[in-house]
């Protein structure tokens, strides 16, 4: 089984600060994705990425997935409440089957 | 385009008891998934369909737990007999095919179960 770890579990800082999450895994990944889940809601993909080293910007969130494709961080610039929520990475296994494996996700509060 | 419905929303049943679960995909979505969700934790998943063949059903408690997709669009997810643990959101995913990447969630069916 392929595990994710993301750290931190959670966060909660003030309003136009920067902050950083990780995800981290001992397995290779063919891509990964970086999810937004909102209380009462589903996740919502923001990101996939899929070449080591690769680095994508999504206005002031920006996501790198590392280069020997076991792990991945997302940093968010001057953090508004609005980024408030549970941000889930998950890893793809590549394959026929194209599983997506989670991790526990870390949830994030900005306050204002 | 309409996204992943689930239904229902909430469900409260007490131990022992039966519950279903329902979804229909996004239209022409080939793959769909049913991911439980324990609070505090990432969305696990139970079981994931093609069309209407089972791709992956590894995690999925069999003693207890069924799915199916027998025309290939809507899915059901059943428990029986529930237990305590069985507390969670269960979410459906659904996307175009096995080689897309992008996943469409509904907003998932909150079971308690007392």
């Amino acid at each position: 089984t392929q595990l994710l770890e993301q750290s931190p579990q959670f966060l909660s800082i003030q309003e136009g600060e920067n902050l950083t999450v990780y995800c981290n895994s001992s397995s290779v990944f063919s891509s990964l994705q970086w999810y937004r889940q909102e209380p009462g809601e589903g996740p919502v993909l923001l990101v996939t990425v899929v070449t080591g080293g690769e680095v994508k910007k999504l206005k002031r969130l920006t996501f790198q997935f590392g280069d020997a494709r076991k792990d991945s961080s997302l940093h968010i610039t001057a953090a508004q409440p609005g980024d408030t929520g549970l941000y889930l990475c998950a890893g793809n296994s590549g394959g026929s089957n194209y599983k997506l494996t989670f991790g526990k996700g870390t949830l994030l509060t900005v306050n204002p | 385009e309409a996204g992943v419905a689930q239904s229902p929303r909430y469900k409260i049943i007490e131990k022992r008891q039966s519950v279903a679960f329902w979804c229909n995909p996004i239209s022409g979505h080939a793959t769909l998934y049913w991911y439980q969700q324990i609070l505090g934790q990432g969305p696990k998943l139970l079981i994931q369909f093609q069309n209407n063949g089972v791709v992956d059903d590894s995690q999925l408690p069999k003693d207890r737990f069924s799915a199916e997709r027998l025309k290939g669009v809507d899915s059901t997810l059943k428990i029986q007999p529930a237990k305590l643990e069985d507390s969670a959101v269960y979410l459906c995913a659904s996307k175009r095919g096995p080689m897309n990447t992008e996943a469409f969630f509904g907003q998932g069916t909150r079971l308690t179960v007392v």
